[in-house]
């Protein structure tokens, strides 16, 4: 039972903007300050998007946004595109050094 | 350009010993963590632990403590993961995946994961 919980699916249209939840359900991360999420494509290895909550790697678009309220970090994508249809994964740093992900939410673009 | 190149598919038998090794190029090996992370079938990402190629230190999730073990050779800039005692649950993609110059809090870069699969 993961520490992290997402919705198990989220859907959109084309351009519009969603926004995919990620809830601690335990006091094992803290002050949860060290958000990260990652993008998995079907058979592909996941990539980082978002880190430290906000922050954006170089290269990801800034269609891609992150924020925290409490104990829910949330990961928006606006202008929704077909290539954003994947498989997106909450993680967050613990206060035993650990990482831990959340359920995973699966994004499909009607 | 960061590389890491993981060694091919396994299968193995019940209650054998998998060695999945994780070769690293265009970076500093011994600067950033790695991390090993695997994914059954169908399921979701699931954090195994990391290892400092500095120090050889490791940090292993709970559910693996005690049937995972984690080494580097910073010689050949190559990270293993060896996992014990394997059974059928324990089929999966295993990926490793370095960590950024942030500590252990992310993971920036991924191999392109290893199938092991546990069949008798």
């Amino acid at each position: 039972q993961s520490a992290l919980t997402q919705p198990a699916s989220v859907s959109g249209s084309p351009g519009q903007s969603i926004t995919i939840s990620c809830t601690a359900t335990s006091s094992d991360v803290g002050d949860y300050n060290y958000v990260s999420w990652y993008q998995q494509h079907p058979g592909k290895a996941p990539k980082l998007m978002i880190y430290e909550v906000t922050n954006r790697p170089s290269g990801v678009s800034n269609r891609f946004s992150g924020s925290k309220t409490g104990d829910t970090a949330s990961l928006t994508i606006s202008g929704l595109q077909a290539d954003d249809e994947a498989d997106y994964y909450c993680c967050s740093y613990t206060i035993s050094a650990t990482l831990v992900f959340g359920t995973g939410t699966k994004v499909t673009v009607l | 350009q960061v590389h890491l190149v993981q060694s091919g598919a396994e299968v193995k038998k019940p209650g054998a010993s998998v060695k999945v090794s994780c070769k690293a190029s265009g970076y500093t090996f011994t600067g950033y963590y790695i991390h090993w992370v695997r994914q059954a079938p169908g399921q979701g990402l699931e954090w195994m632990g990391w290892i400092n190629p500095n120090s050889g230190g490791t940090n292993y999730a709970q559910n693996f403590q005690d049937w995972v073990t984690m080494t580097r050779d910073a010689s050949i800039s190559t990270a293993q993961m060896e996992l014990r005692s394997l059974r059928s649950n324990d089929t999966a993609m295993y990926y490793c995946a370095k960590s950024s110059g942030r500590g252990v809090i992310d993971l920036e870069s991924w191999g392109q994961g290893t199938l092991v699969t546990v069949s008798s």
